[in-house]
């Protein structure tokens, strides 16, 4: 499988714990996304790297959120003191270098967590 | 602050009729439009772009127009299938290098045999 891959697809856990996701972008997509979703509503933007930098994050991010693409390749997201807001579909997408502007984001198939 | 619409409730229509979906944004002058589809448990998969200097795009049973005086967009299936049955996501996205992508609520279509 070539698409975008996320670890784990579940994820329970109680209030206070630290969670941490990982996402496998295409091979040589150098531009990498978070989201998060809840249900009935669409992908809530999280985070941006290009390569491994980490160029844009969400305002609504609080500071317990924090992500690393260390080598330019793949990307964690951990969520500390989780608290049961925090429960959602966690979305990764990536995109090939920059070409056009119509390039287009492929997404992983998510990770749900659960905050109990 | 930027806001996109779609119908909150559902869309049922009879196999074989055109499912027509509608997007509409506010306090936003998006350089693309995009919209895809998404099942249940699944991450959206990408359908169609359209540019904001186009007025229409379509690709097979799909057809979306993009009327940035109305700051509207609509998003058609023809001779809609059962397996059209998901939810739809209308995104916008601005020019530049980094295009964040802003996506709406969504709308879900059940196409009833």
């Amino acid at each position: 499988d070539t698409g975008v891959s996320q670890d784990p697809r579940h994820k329970i856990t109680k209030r206070g714990q630290n969670v941490t996701f990982r996402c496998d972008p295409i091979s040589e997509h150098n531009r990498l996304y978070w989201y998060r979703q809840t249900l009935g509503q669409g992908p809530e933007f999280l985070t941006y790297f290009q390569n491994e930098a980490q160029l844009e994050k969400s305002r609504l991010l609080s500071d317990r959120f924090s992500a690393e693409r260390p080598k330019g390749s793949f990307s964690t997201l951990e969520i500390q003191r989780t608290e049961q807001g925090d429960s959602a579909m966690y979305l990764c997408a990536s995109r090939p270098p920059f070409r056009t502007e119509t390039d287009t984001q492929y997404f992983g198939p998510g990770t749900r967590l659960t905050v109990l | 602050s930027q806001k996109i619409e779609q119908n909150s409730e559902a869309l049922n229509i009879q196999e074989g009729k055109t499912a027509t979906l509608t997007c509409n944004y506010t306090n936003y002058s998006p350089a693309y439009l995009q919209w895809y589809r998404q099942d249940p448990g699944r991450g959206p998969v990408f359908l169609l772009l359209i540019r904001e200097n186009e007025k229409e795009k379509r690709k097979e049973r799909l057809k979306v127009t993009f009327d940035t005086t109305l700051k509207q967009s609509l998003f058609h299936i023809t001779a809609s299938q059962p397996a059209d049955s998901a939810t739809y996501l209308c995104a916008l996205q601005g020019a530049g290098g980094y295009q964040k992508v802003t996506f709406g609520t969504g709308t879900k279509l059940q196409v009833i045999p």
